[in-house]
């Protein structure tokens, strides 16, 4: 069955480093998103894309988050300097069709842990 | 915002025994959506019920919608240890997916 991939699924950095996350969604997938998960508490989203640009993002998704389709296959979120809130589980997550309607398929996340 | 609660918090039952879990949410949605999560994995997507639609069943898995209460259940019948995990609702509207905080369940053999 057809999976979502993240890399790494754990990364350790230091405040206000800059860090990348990656995902390669499903192929034939058009609709992508990020959501993250802080310990313990709910999954919240972060933005969702399509057609190479952003589509929605939440309050949280601020200047210091952008995301990419660098190549056609790889959707990166990137936070440029970490802060110690940013410490949480990301989850990638793709569809084939517009959000309304359908499931999303997740990956398995990457741990992000800020030091 | 439309965001869906779960109830309870967490649930601990015997292997062979239902269970049921609650959702509740505040705005229209088009859809609802139950997911699983075990332990500092991603989420699986379970079963999503439309709008339109009362009931829906996959495997052991139920789901009702009630849109007049703006809430939803998810039954899984004679539950197995393999079950134990935490369950999220998640509702689709003009947005994308907005979860709730989700219902830890353990299931004991």
């Amino acid at each position: 069955e057809p999976e979502v991939t993240q890399t790494p699924s754990h990364q350790v950095t230091q405040m206000g480093q800059e860090v990348i996350l990656r995902c390669v969604p499903i192929s034939n997938h058009l609709y992508f998103y990020w959501y993250r998960q802080i310990l313990g508490q709910k999954v919240e989203f972060l933005v969702s894309f399509y057609n190479n640009e952003i589509s929605e993002k939440s309050e949280i998704f601020d200047d210091q988050f952008s995301v990419e389709r660098p190549d056609g296959s790889n959707f990166t979120l990137k936070i440029r300097s970490t802060k110690l809130e940013d410490s949480a589980m990301y989850f990638c997550a793709s569809s084939e069709f517009h959000w309304v309607g359908y499931g999303y398929t997740f990956g398995s996340g990457t741990r992000l842990t800020v030091v | 915002s439309q965001q869906g609660e779960e109830d309870p918090q967490a649930l601990s039952i015997q292997e062979g025994e239902n269970a049921t879990m609650n959702c509740s949410y505040k705005t229209s949605i088009n859809n609802l959506q139950w997911y699983r999560q075990n332990s500092g994995r991603g989420l699986v997507h379970l079963i999503l019920i439309r709008s339109n639609e009362r009931e829906k069943h996959s495997g052991r898995l139920r789901v009702t919608l009630d849109t007049s209460k703006k809430s939803s259940s998810l039954l899984i019948t004679a539950s197995r240890a393999a079950d134990t995990a935490s369950y999220f609702c998640a509702t689709a509207g003009n947005t994308p997916l907005v979860f709730g905080k989700g219902t830890r369940l353990s299931v004991i053999a």
